[in-house]
């Protein structure tokens, strides 16, 4: 069976820090890969997502950036975090290329910038 | 662009009782909507999709409906328990893209 994996499950960093946060997929290749942010009491942010190692599609311009070095791994970062960047960032995968309508979310990285 | 509307934040029931749920879209396309269901702290888990060919979708004491005349999708729980108390999300694809778009989810509380 498909399991993703996300880490850390909580993060704390300073204004101006940088960020990286690592999301892995097993049991599945090619998938599809998925960073979304929420926001508190908000829906889910689509902010990347990938079809392909070093194939990478921004949805919102910011000071995000998203990697795929291996094929069931997508990585988030930052040069530096804004108080704005805290939120809850989940990882989604689905199967490509044709049924990605459904989305399998990872367990979420809780992060706060202060 | 595609616009989805949970029209309710928060829904409160009486347990045993049929909760629902609704869900709109704009801007019709090949239409694929999904439940989702979020637990605080926790990531979405998908729940049921259906297509833009079918009328209902059944899962155990779930079930969802699809009219494509009023853009809405209907999300129901039937002999709701506490246990379902969670956050419902809907969710719009259009089957051909990488993308999902989701709605702000309608938070639902089961009241023993």
């Amino acid at each position: 069976s498909q399991t993703i994996h996300q880490w850390p499950a909580t993060l704390v960093q300073p204004v101006g820090s940088p960020l990286s946060l690592e999301c892995t997929v097993e049991g599945t290749s090619n998938p599809n890969l998925y960073w979304y942010r929420q926001a508190a009491g908000r829906g889910l942010q689509l902010l990347f997502y990938s079809v392909g190692i070093g194939q990478i599609s921004s949805e919102v311009p910011q000071n995000l950036s998203a990697s795929r070095p291996q094929d069931r791994q997508f990585i988030l970062s930052s040069k530096k975090l804004l108080l704005s960047d805290s939120g809850f960032y989940l990882c989604a995968w689905s199967d490509g290329p044709r049924a990605q309508e459904t989305q399998y979310f990872g367990p979420g990285t809780r992060l706060l910038v202060l | 662009s595609q616009k989805i509307e949970q029209n309710s934040e928060a829904l409160n029931i009486q347990e045993g009782k049929t909760a629902t749920l609704t869900c709109n879209y704009t801007n019709y396309s090949p239409a694929y909507l999904q439940w989702y269901r979020q637990d605080p702290g926790r990531g979405p888990v998908f729940l049921l999709l259906i297509r833009e060919n079918e009328k209902e979708k059944r899962k155990e004491r779930l079930k969802v409906t699809f009219d494509t005349t009023l853009k809405q999708s209907l999300f129901h729980i039937t002999a709701s328990q506490p246990a379902d108390s969670a956050t419902y999300l809907c969710a719009h694809s259009s089957g051909g893209y990488q993308k999902v778009t989701f709605g702000t989810g309608t938070k639902l509380q089961v009241i023993p």
